[in-house]
């Protein structure tokens, strides 16, 4: 398995504009989860799915982020509009059951 | 909001020192404990997951402790070398919930 894969790796994007960052999780995991990583906060947790299905969504910061996982193989997370604080790396992660989460390798969000 | 607390912030070793650091948790509703290693521009990779108080891990040069019933593991890293320098972090989950809880990680340079 080639690991999770994130894309784009790197994203830079004008105030105002959406911003799609893609999440393949690895093959047989039921859990993925959306981190976000700033020197102010260290590695927060935005959302986690299981199964699919959203859990916990407490971690999104306000209402222009949003996140969805059409089907197993597939997650999104969605900024609009973006704004220059949204600015961080953003991680996917996948695991199976309670086990360990396997990160992929983010996706540095500049906005400016 | 659990607090999940990391000590020190960072650390200077010599190569060939030994050293450890600590991960503080809630000693209630304890489920699991994870350690991560994370090197710079890279992504967070799983060491350890421990569930047992008392459990002990070990992955060639690095061990971990876990005391579940006053909240605290410890990572210990034998005769340290430089490509141990990374930020280790430990990650608490809660009573069988698929939500995990980082701490802020502990620096390591290990200085040749």
């Amino acid at each position: 398995d080639a690991g999770v894969i994130q894309s784009p790796r790197h994203e830079v994007t004008e105030m105002g504009q959406e911003v799609t960052l893609r999440c393949k999780p690895i093959s047989g995991h039921n859990s993925l989860f959306w981190y976000r990583q700033t020197m102010m906060r260290g590695l927060e947790l935005l959302i986690y799915f299981n199964n699919n299905v959203p859990i916990d969504d407490s971690g999104m910061p306000e209402d222009r982020f949003s996140a969805k996982m059409p089907n197993a193989s597939f997650s999104t997370l969605k900024i609009q509009p973006s704004e220059p604080r949204d600015s961080a790396v953003y991680f996917c992660a996948s695991s199976l059951g309670l086990g360990s989460a396997f990160f992929g390798q983010g996706t540095r969000l500049t906005v400016v | 909001i659990l607090n999940v607390e990391q000590s020190p912030q960072s650390l200077h070793v010599q190569e060939g020192d030994s050293t450890n650091f600590t991960c503080s948790f809630p000693s209630s509703n304890f489920y699991a404990l994870h350690w991560y290693r994370w090197e710079t521009a890279k992504s967070p990779e799983a060491l350890f997951v421990m569930t047992l108080n008392g459990d002990e891990k070990k992955k060639g040069r690095i061990s971990a402790t876990l005391n579940t019933k006053e909240g605290y593991s410890y990572l210990y890293i034998k005769g340290s070398q430089p490509e141990d320098s990374a930020t280790y972090l430990c990650a608490f989950r809660a009573g069988g919930y698929q939500k995990v809880t980082f701490g802020t990680g502990t620096k390591l340079q290990v200085i040749p």
